[in-house]
């Protein structure tokens, strides 16, 4: 699996864009892109993925560079229930049977 | 995506008993993942669970300390054997879809 590096921590304000960053410079061509974040105390969450196109849901938008070498997890309205440990993970595509590891991820913190 | 539910959510045992975690999912699943989550720190995969065969273990996990069992396609325990304070985590289980989905974690307190 290809390396991720991301902050420790960032703050935002309430109603603010969040803009998460996520360095994957070794990822290879069949790696997407996963973020997922972990509320306190519960199981981790998928948010989106994405291959080399930007993507879109209801819960963010995902910007992943062109040459692929880092992204940025985009919460566009942040609320306080946003605050939460935010991962970034490159994992091969199609490989939905693929052991996931886990970074320290980002820590997120939505200010009111 | 699947849904996943584990039983105990919470747990307080004492030092040197066991506790199995179950895991249940409300779909067929090829493979199941258990994970740690120790005080403070980020998620720790223990072993890939398989239908039918012997769970896979990462660096660090023994079969003995961590037995796996998985009799079905939709269930699977994990048991913490013989426990110390150092087992005191959260403990998940998860299976594929969207990239992965994960349970609601059973947090264990050894004292």
């Amino acid at each position: 699996d290809a390396k991720t590096t991301q902050p420790t921590s960032m703050d935002c304000a309430e109603g603010r864009a969040a803009n998460l960053p996520c360095n994957h410079s070794t990822i290879s061509g069949n790696e997407y892109v996963y973020w997922y974040r972990q509320i306190h105390s519960q199981g981790p969450q998928y948010i989106i993925h994405g291959l080399k196109n930007n993507e879109t849901n209801e819960m963010a938008s995902l910007i992943i560079t062109e040459d692929r070498k880092s992204s940025t997890l985009i919460l566009p309205h942040a609320t306080l229930r946003d605050t939460a440990v935010y991962y970034c993970i490159a994992l091969p595509g199609g490989g939905s049977n693929y052991k996931l590891t886990f970074g320290k991820g980002t820590l997120l913190t939505v200010n009111p | 995506s699947a849904v996943i539910s584990q039983k105990p959510s919470r747990d307080i045992c004492q030092r040197g008993t066991s506790l199995t975690i179950q895991c249940q999912v409300d779909s067929q699943v090829t493979m199941m993942f258990w994970y740690r989550q120790q005080p403070g720190q980020s998620l720790t995969l223990i072993a890939t669970a398989n239908q039918g065969s012997e769970a896979t273990y990462e660096s660090g996990f023994v079969i003995d300390k961590f037995p796996i069992s998985r009799p079905n396609l939709t269930f699977s325990t994990l048991t913490v054997s013989n426990m110390s304070p150092e087992d005191s985590s959260i403990y998940l289980c998860s299976v594929s879809g969207q990239g992965r989905v994960f349970g609601p974690g059973t947090r264990l307190t050894v004292l």
